[in-house]
């Protein structure tokens, strides 16, 4: 069966500091990948997404970054976090189906607090 | 563009009541629908979810949604809302672009009274 993990859970981090979460999913090849934001009491913001090694799409200009280095490996990352950055990241997986569009599998989440 | 709308922020019931939570979507094309569900600190979990077909859908948890194209709607329902359904509850849209990705509406925070 297919997993995704997601680490560290939970990081409290000075402004201006870097940053890196790891996201790595098991179990299947090929998956698109995806990072999303989620605010406190807002819904949840696609950031990036990769349908494969070395790609990389940007839905929204930020702060952040994102590399895929290997097949099942996404990593969000911040040279220097602002404040804003604060929130709850969700990384997701899914594969692309004849249909189109397939349900997204989610990790359960780190939560960042810029300080 | 597509884009849904949760238009319930918070919604309160006793244990063993009725639940219903609504979503309406706005999207060009037949689309693909999808309800999760989000405990506290947690990542999502699929409940249902809708491709084609059969417009009443079954998921877990006693969960059901109906598709209603008329209304642009899928709202999510539970005969009976036990106190375990406490949770916040996202209605997504899917999008069919190469980005496979959905979009998600604000979400609906579910509280279960005794």
């Amino acid at each position: 069966s297919q997993t995704i993990h997601q680490w560290p859970a939970t990081l409290v981090q000075p402004v201006g500091s870097p940053l890196s979460l790891e996201c790595t999913v098991e179990g299947t090849s090929n998956p698109n990948l995806y990072w999303y934001r989620q605010a406190a009491g807002r819904g949840l913001q696609l950031l990036f997404y990769s349908v494969g090694i070395g790609q990389i799409s940007s839905e929204v200009p930020q702060n952040l970054s994102a590399s895929r280095p290997q097949d099942r490996q996404f990593i969000l990352s911040s040279k220097k976090l602002l404040l804003s950055d604060s929130g709850f990241y969700l990384c997701a997986w899914s594969v692309l189906s004849s249909q189109g569009t397939g349900e997204l599998f989610f990790g359960e989440g780190s939560r960042l607090t810029v300080l | 563009a597509q884009s849904v709308t949760q238009p319930d922020i918070h919604i309160t019931v006793s244990e063993g009541a009725s639940l219903e939570l609504r979503c309406n979507y706005s999207y060009g094309a037949t689309p693909y629908l999808f309800w999760y569900v989000q405990s506290p600190g947690q990542g999502l979990q699929l409940l249902l979810k809708y491709f084609s077909g059969d417009t009443l859908v079954q998921g877990i948890k006693g969960f059901e949604a109906e598709f209603k194209r008329s209304q642009s709607s899928f709202n999510l329902r539970k005969p009976s809302v036990h106190w375990s359904d406490a949770a916040e509850y996202f209605c997504a849209v899917g999008a069919q672009n190469g980005a496979n990705n959905l979009f998600f509406g604000t979400g609906t925070r579910l509280t279960v009274i005794p």
